[in-house]
């Protein structure tokens, strides 16, 4: 079936460095590609997102880029803020397909002052 | 986010009991969807709706029910036939070419 797989489970950064996280899936058809941020007990809150017919994408200091013929897409945070620590998560969706949204395992990222 | 509710926030089952979670949602939206999510893990697929009186099993549907009787609701039933449900439960809902929209969750407990 549909997969995502994301790397690291975990990273670790310093306050104004950079931030990059990595997916990888398995629908060559999916093309619809969010981004979620969540923070402890709370509900995952959509942060930005991708179509598969835009390479890449930027909203301030987050940017998301895509390489559909890898079947890659990746988070790219950057001035990194103690404010950006939750966990992340990627997801893939095809649409006219399943339609299901499939997430990846998450990235707990730690950003220390 | 503020147009997708779920009920109740903490919900504890006991062995063998049957429970119902609730989502509502003000958006208008014809897709609804039903997640779990286990401490330090990602979400997985329970059950999914696409319109009314229509819905599909997702990955881990087996011990769960749904029904999708009105376009604003989309009640989880988690029976007894889940061994292990505790976990917390997000519902999400989807309209056009909007993204997903997620409910609060409600964090479920066996005592």
């Amino acid at each position: 079936g549909e997969n995502v797989e994301q790397h690291p489970s975990t990273l670790s950064v310093q306050e104004g460095d950079s931030a990059v996280i990595k997916c990888t899936y398995s629908d060559s058809a999916s093309n619809y590609f969010p981004w979620y941020k969540q923070e402890l007990g709370k509900r995952p809150q959509l942060i930005i997102d991708i179509r598969s017919n835009v390479g890449e994408k930027k909203d301030q200091r987050i940017a998301v880029t895509l390489n559909k013929t890898a079947k890659h897409f990746s988070l790219h945070i950057t001035e990194t803020q103690p404010e950006d620590s939750a966990v992340y998560f990627c997801a893939a969706y095809t649409s006219g397909g399943y339609n299901k949204l499939i997430f990846g395992a998450g990235t707990r990222l730690a950003v220390h002052p | 986010d503020g147009g997708i509710t779920q009920s109740p926030k903490y919900l504890f089952r006991k062995e063998g009991q049957n429970v119902t979670l609730s989502c509502e949602q003000n958006l208008n939206h014809d897709a609804m969807y039903w997640y779990r999510q286990d401490p330090g893990q990602g979400l997985r697929l329970i059950y999914y709706s696409q319109i009314v009186n229509d819905f599909q099993k997702g990955d881990i549907a087996e011990g769960y029910s749904v029904s999708r009787e009105k376009k604003e609701s989309f009640p989880l039933t988690v029976t007894s036939a889940q061994k292990n449900p505790t976990a917390f439960y997000l519902c999400a809902s989807k309209g056009g070419g909007a993204g997903w929209f997620f409910g609060p969750g409600t964090r479920l407990t066996v005592l």
